[in-house]
């Protein structure tokens, strides 16, 4: 089973920063590697697929890249709303599995 | 607009089998492939398992030998079996569709249900 690490486990910042979280693999996953958002009550949010494609609606301060082992999801300019955990997921092998989050608190 | 939504009970007792149902609204659930994903309080996600509308299925080596997902086109439902529970299985399970994006490699969730809690505890 790949393992997937993410780093840090609570970022905080305040509105305007640049956030960048890393999700790294235990082995390769080429670049079938997804970023998903969730706030508290709600289900995860597909931002990011493929590595580095934003799916449907997803502003573009939102941003992955990364392949292989080492995944970067950078927000460019906070707003209040994407303060939340962010969990990366890969779809290279069965079974796909999921990092253990980072939160993204307000400063 | 897709929609999905889980239904079944809340409350299972240790040792019984959970059992739930996906809803399809707003696509056939004879395309791509259909999801069962559960979350511990305060933990990551795990994936369960899939089904392919033909009925072809993939579960996670951790529950293989007690998760079931089965498929009901004419229902446009999907539904997840989980035999001999315990504490550990509580959880917010989710139900989720798996579709091939614009230019994506591989196929991913992008949507989900709300997601219903399911304890068991006696």
């Amino acid at each position: 089973e790949i393992v997937l690490t993410q780093s840090p486990a609570t970022l905080s910042l305040s509105p305007g920063e640049r956030a960048t979280l890393s999700c790294r693999a235990s082995q390769s996953v080429s670049s079938y590697l997804a970023w998903f958002q969730q706030k508290p009550g709600q289900a995860p949010r597909l931002l990011i697929y493929d590595a580095s494609n934003r799916a449907t609606g997803i502003p573009a301060r939102f941003s992955g890249s990364g392949s292989g082992t080492h995944f970067t999801l950078t927000i460019s300019s906070l707003e209040p709303e994407d303060f939340a955990v962010y969990y990366c997921q890969q779809r290279s092998n069965w079974p796909y599995t999921f990092g253990q989050g980072t939160k993204l608190e307000i400063k | 607009q897709v929609q999905l939504q889980e239904s079944g009970p809340g409350l299972v007792k240790p040792s019984e089998t959970l059992s739930l149902s996906c809803t399809v609204a707003g696509d056939s659930i004879s395309t791509y492939y259909w999801s069962w994903i559960r979350q511990p309080p305060g933990e990551g996600p795990e994936w369960i398992g899939n089904i392919y509308y033909s009925g072809s299925t993939n579960y996670n080596p951790s529950l293989k030998s007690r998760v079931t997902i089965s498929v009901d086109t004419s229902k446009n439902q999907f539904s997840l079996k989980l035999t001999s529970v315990t504490a550990a299985d509580t959880a917010v399970y989710y139900c989720a569709r798996e579709s091939p994006l614009e230019k994506a490699l591989v196929y991913y969730l992008d949507y989900w249900g709300q997601g219903t809690l399911v304890t068991v505890s006696s």
